[in-house]
């Protein structure tokens, strides 16, 4: 089974803090992807990455960067965090070898900034 | 425009009755369509996928769907429901067209009655 680690299950930060959100596989998938889960609003995608060292805007990209050095691990960070970053957030990857391939999901990191 | 519609926000069932859970999707291209559920707290798991072939798949837990491209839908449905079910449950469409991006639907939250 697929199995996607997200490094913290609560988070609360204070506004104007930088803050790591860590995420790992261990199915050598080549994509990932950072949601974010707001109640009535689904998910919405943040930044997703293709391959180490690749990475694409979302749909709310803003406020919000990633990195992927390794190919297990895909890391969200907030430069400055603020009120309104308070949600859940959802790692998930994917193999890349056909496109109908589902992906599969982390726990989940409910973060909330005061 | 792409996009994904679950009509219910909420249901609430009996246990033991049946369920169906609606989806109707808007997409250029062939879908590939999934449902995902999600326990509270947890992260999202996947129920089933549909690529192509027999329109009637089934999935985990004795949840079946049906794709009906004359419709534009892929609704859930379970015979009989057991109050494990409750939780939320998302529709979510993709192609290969799509650059390994899915839309969401916003979900629908199951309420199990004793």
């Amino acid at each position: 089974d697929v199995k996607v680690t997200q490094s913290s299950r609560y988070l609360v930060k204070r506004t104007g803090e930088k803050v790591f959100l860590e995420c790992v596989q261990d199915m050598d998938h080549e994509n990932m992807f950072w949601y974010r889960q707001d109640p009535g609003l689904g998910l919405r995608l943040i930044y997703f990455s293709y391959d180490v060292k690749m990475k694409e805007k979302g749909d709310i990209p803003e406020g919000y960067s990633v990195s992927r050095e390794k190919k297990e691990r895909f890391s969200l960070i907030l430069e400055s965090a603020s009120t309104n970053q308070t949600s859940m957030y959802l790692c998930a990857s994917r193999y890349q070898g056909a496109s109908n391939q589902p992906q599969h999901f982390g726990d989940g990191t409910r973060l909330s900034i005061l | 425009a792409q996009s994904v519609t679950q009509p219910d926000i909420h249901i609430t069932v009996s246990e033991g009755a049946s369920l169906e859970l609606r989806c109707n999707y808007s997409y250029g291209a062939t879908p590939y369509l999934f449902w995902y559920v999600q326990s509270p707290g947890q992260g999202l798991q996947l129920l089933l996928k549909y690529f192509s072939g027999d329109t009637l798949v089934q999935g985990i837990k004795g949840f079946e769907a049906e794709f009906k491209r004359s419709q534009s839908s892929f609704n859930l449905r379970k015979p009989s429901v057991h109050w494990s079910d409750a939780a939320e449950y998302f529709c979510a469409v993709g192609s290969m067209d799509s650059n390994y991006q899915l839309i969401w639907g916003a979900g629908t939250k199951l309420i199990i009655k004793p």
